[in-house]
């Protein structure tokens, strides 16, 4: 079935570094791929989005490319910043009609000065 | 526009008691989904609705039951609660839930069963 892999967190990282997120899914069809981020005690926010291969979904300064050809959504950012941190969730659209998202297991981010 | 809102959100019951959550989507929207969210399972897909139909089922048991009103409204229902439903509930909606659209969620029920 339609699964998403992403890295264990936690991840901890210092202030002004470079994040990156791995995320990779399984290949059936070409699955809207989404990135969404839950803060302590809130739901879940979209971050950002990519529709097709290649397409690269960005937002507040974090990127991700729809890379097809390795099956990877991974979620990047040039310099966090303690407010940054929050758990971080990759998910993919079902093809096949619905309207089911199939979520990985989450990665937490915390960012220290 | 103001976004989902889901009531109530805090809950707290006993086995084998029911409940009913609520959630109203974003105006416009008529597609309503929800996802079950616990540490151990994570995010799971309980069932989706569009026009008081529902199109899509997650893998959960009958006593996971929803339903859409006429104004896109929806509202969950578990009945003879378990220790196990203890979860966060969470409500996203969608213009039409098809193609690539995008799914906002709401900011969850946290059902406690004692």
């Amino acid at each position: 079935g339609n699964s998403v892999t992403q890295m264990e967190g936690p991840v901890t990282l210092s202030e002004e570094a470079f994040l990156t997120i791995n995320c990779t899914y399984t290949a059936t069809g070409y699955p809207s791929l989404f990135w969404y981020v839950q803060y302590p005690g809130e739901g879940l926010q979209l971050l950002l989005k990519a529709t097709k291969a290649d397409d690269k979904g960005s937002n507040k300064g974090f990127e991700a490319t729809y890379r097809k050809e390795t099956t990877s959504f991974h979620l990047e950012k040039g310099s966090v910043q303690v407010s940054d941190s929050a758990v971080y969730f990759c998910a993919r659209l079902d093809t096949g009609g619905g309207n089911k998202l199939t979520f990985g297991t989450g990665t937490q981010l915390k960012v220290e000065l | 526009k103001a976004g989902v809102t889901q009531t109530p959100r805090y809950l707290i019951k006993t086995r084998g008691q029911q409940v009913t959550l609520s959630c109203s989507p974003i105006s416009g929207h008529r597609s309503v989904s929800w996802y079950q969210q616990t540490p151990g399972q994570g995010l799971q897909f309980l069932f989706e609705y569009f026009s008081e139909t529902q199109r899509n089922k997650g893998n959960f048991p009958g006593r996971f039951s929803g339903r859409q009103f006429s104004n896109s409204r929806s509202e969950m229902n578990v009945s003879t609660l378990e220790l196990g439903d203890s979860a966060l509930y969470l409500c996203a909606s969608s213009l039409t839930g098809t193609g690539t659209d995008t799914q906002y969620f709401g900011p969850g029920t946290r059902l406690t069963v004692l």
